[in-house]
Formats: structure tokens, C-alpha cells, sequence
């Protein structure tokens, strides 16, 4: 099946700094990327569309200057959590869309400090 | 709105049991419905997914799950539980008409397996 990757798979950071998160589909090309945020024992929240070569549209009340999302190439989107809170604290997940299905990466643990 | 809910949080069945994990949808017309397993570590993956046709769907895993329009549900079976079957388990349903890919989950049911 489709491999999506996610780099780091964890990241500890203060409060105030920058986290880059990135989605990689590695054996296909994925011109749509979305990105989910789960909290501890809680469902996948969408929080946005990543599109390449366009501009992300983001659900409601997701902050979308904190929350930049860029998708450069058909295998790689990124999403940076700028001047990160304790409260951003979370599983972020992120996902390919196929042909008609959906390729999940394993998550990315962020703590802020 | 579309909604899924999955009434229960958490299901612990024995090694060798039967196994019914219970979702429903709200949704006006006819959904996608997916069901996902996520183990720790790993991504999200398929088990499964409804579009449209044939209302029971076999999946991966030996799982299989029932499309019932009438009752708005899509609880995922299946007849022998295996050990490594332990995980989290979402149903979730595509939103807006056609496959857009944007998908809403449920809750979650975490699956405990006892040997």
C-alpha cells in the first residue's frame, strides 16, 4: 500500500519558538495533503486542506497564521505551528489523498514547554 | 451536520470472540463511510470502506462491516478476535457530496484483547 511518512515523529520545544512539521507520500504523488490534530484519547480533528501549489484552506477556527501550511511539491507538505503554546501541545497527523482512499502518516507528538 | 458517533469508548472481548464495534452516521444522503484501525506508532489504516453497491464490505484482517440505511449505521464485525487485534478502531464518514476526501471521525473505540 501507499507509505506516508511524517518527520519528526516527536519535538519538544519552548514556548514562543517554531515547529516544522513534514508529510512526505513517498511511492506516490499526493496533490492533496490534509492535516489532523488529535488529542489524548479524542477523536481526528481536520484542520486543514493542503493543496499543491495553491493556498491551504483551513476549517473553521483553525488560525490559519498560526498554523501555516505549505505544499511545494506533489509529495511533500509542510506545516509549521508558529510561536507555539503549551496549548498547541497535541498529535498532529497528516494524510495523502489516493486514487479514492486516504494514506495516513504515523502522527507527530508535539510538547510545548 | 454530518456526524459519526461510536457509542462505545472502549470494548475488551476474549481472544477467540466475536466482535462488533458499533457506528453511526448522520448524514443525508448516501455516505462514504471508512473504518480505520490506528495502532500505537504506526498511521492510520483502512480496514475498509463503503461507497456504494453491495451493503456488507470485506475488508482486511478478516473484518467485515454492514452498510444499514435504515438504521444509519456501519458497525464493523468480525468472528475471531485476534491478540494484535488491540488497538483504536474510527469510523468515519466523508464529508460533503461525492469523495472530496475530507473525512469526519467518530470518538473512537479502543479494543482491549484478554488472552
Amino acid at each position: 500500500g501507499a507509505v506516508v511518512s511524517q518527520h519528526p515523529s516527536w519535538v519538544i520545544c519552548k514556548s514562543g519558538t517554531s515547529v516544522k512539521i513534514e508529510c512526505r507520500s513517498l511511492d506516490f504523488q499526493a496533490t492533496t495533503m490534509f492535516w489532523y490534530r488529535q488529542f489524548p484519547k479524542q477523536s481526528l480533528m481536520l484542520m486543514a486542506t493542503s493543496n499543491e501549489g495553491s493556498k491551504a484552506t483551513y476549517e473553521q477556527g483553525v488560525e490559519k497564521d498560526k498554523f501555516l501550511i505549505n505544499h511545494a511539491s506533489l509529495t511533500l507538505s509542510t506545516l509549521t505551528v508558529t510561536s507555539a503554546h503549551p496549548e498547541d501541545s497535541s498529535f498532529y497527523i497528516c494524510s495523502a489523498r489516493g486514487t479514492d482512499t486516504q494514506y495516513f502518516g504515523p502522527g507527530t507528538r508535539l510538547t510545548v514547554l | 451536520a454530518q456526524s459519526v458517533t461510536q457509542p462505545d469508548i472502549h470494548i475488551t472481548v476474549s481472544e477467540g470472540a466475536s466482535l462488533e464495534l458499533r457506528c453511526n452516521y448522520s448524514y443525508g444522503a448516501t455516505p462514504y463511510l471508512f473504518w480505520y484501525v490506528q495502532s500505537p506508532g504506526q498511521g492510520l489504516q483502512l480496514l475498509l470502506k463503503y461507497f456504494s453497491g453491495d451493503t456488507l464490505v470485506q475488508g482486511i484482517k478478516g473484518f467485515e462491516a454492514e452498510f444499514k440505511r435504515s438504521q444509519s449505521s456501519f458497525n464493523l464485525r468480525k468472528p475471531s478476535v485476534h491478540w494484535s487485534d488491540a488497538a483504536e478502531y474510527f469510523c468515519a464518514v466523508g464529508r460533503g457530496s461525492g469523495n472530496t476526501g475530507k473525512l469526519i471521525f467518530g470518538q473512537g473505540t479502543t479494543l482491549q484483547v484478554k488472552p
